[in-house]
């Protein structure tokens, strides 16, 4: 079945630091990749998505390219701010899947000033 | 436009008593789902509705039982709690256009306690 494998958290930086979220997968078919946040107390929120190999997403500063040949789709930022302390989630979805999004475990991340 | 809401925030329950979770969404949406989120694990589907009067199991459906009699809700219900089902509760809506680019909007969640 299909699968998605984040790094475990939590994950500790400070402002301005580079951060890099890995994220794997395996799927069956062709799948759409996501990257979901949720911020505390809240409910998620799309952050970016990518539905082909080499499709860059990007949003509020973050990036992740879709690599088919690795079956990654790591999540990047240049320069962290203490706002985007939350947790990360990558996802995908199959074709011909109803919709239906398969979520890694999620990330957390913890940017100090 | 209010998108996705949930009712209620949060819930006690002891074991055996039952209760329902009501989620609304206003922006005419085809698909909605319900999912729990719990510690190390993600969000797990527990059922999904792909129209009005439609209903499907997810991965991890038992003990629950759902809903969709209109197309802007959808009804969790736990018929027999167990403390296994403490947990946080989300509803998540999208518009159903089969692409793969289609985008789930969730709700704030509902925390559950069963003692």
């Amino acid at each position: 079945g299909n699968s998605v494998t984040q790094m475990e958290g939590p994950v500790t930086l400070s402002e301005e630091a580079f951060l890099t979220i890995n994220c794997t997968y395996t799927a069956t078919g062709y799948p759409s990749l996501f990257w979901y946040v949720q911020y505390p107390g809240e409910g998620l929120q799309l952050l970016l998505k990518a539905t082909k190999a080499d499709d860059k997403g990007s949003n509020k500063g973050f990036e992740a390219t879709y690599r088919k040949e690795t079956t990654s789709f790591h999540l990047e930022k240049g320069s962290v701010q203490v706002s985007d302390s939350a947790v990360y989630f990558c996802a995908l979805m199959e074709a011909d899947s109803w919709g239906k999004l398969q979520f890694g475990a999620g990330t957390q991340v913890v940017v100090t000033p | 436009n209010a998108g996705v809401t949930q009712t209620p925030k949060f819930r006690v329950l002891k074991t055996g008593q039952s209760m329902t979770l009501l989620c609304a969404q206003d922006m005419n949406h085809e698909y909605m789902y319900w999912y729990r989120q719990d510690p190390g694990m993600g969000l797990r589907l527990i059922h999904y509705s792909v129209g009005e009067g439609t209903t499907a199991k997810g991965e991890v459906p038992d003990g629950y039982n759902v809903s969709r009699l209109k197309k802007q809700n959808f009804l969790l219900g736990l018929e027999s709690a167990a403390p296994s089902q403490t947990s946080v509760y989300f509803c998540a809506s999208s518009f159903g256009t089969l692409q793969l680019t289609d985008t789930q909007y969730f709700g704030p969640g509902t925390r559950l306690t069963v003692l």
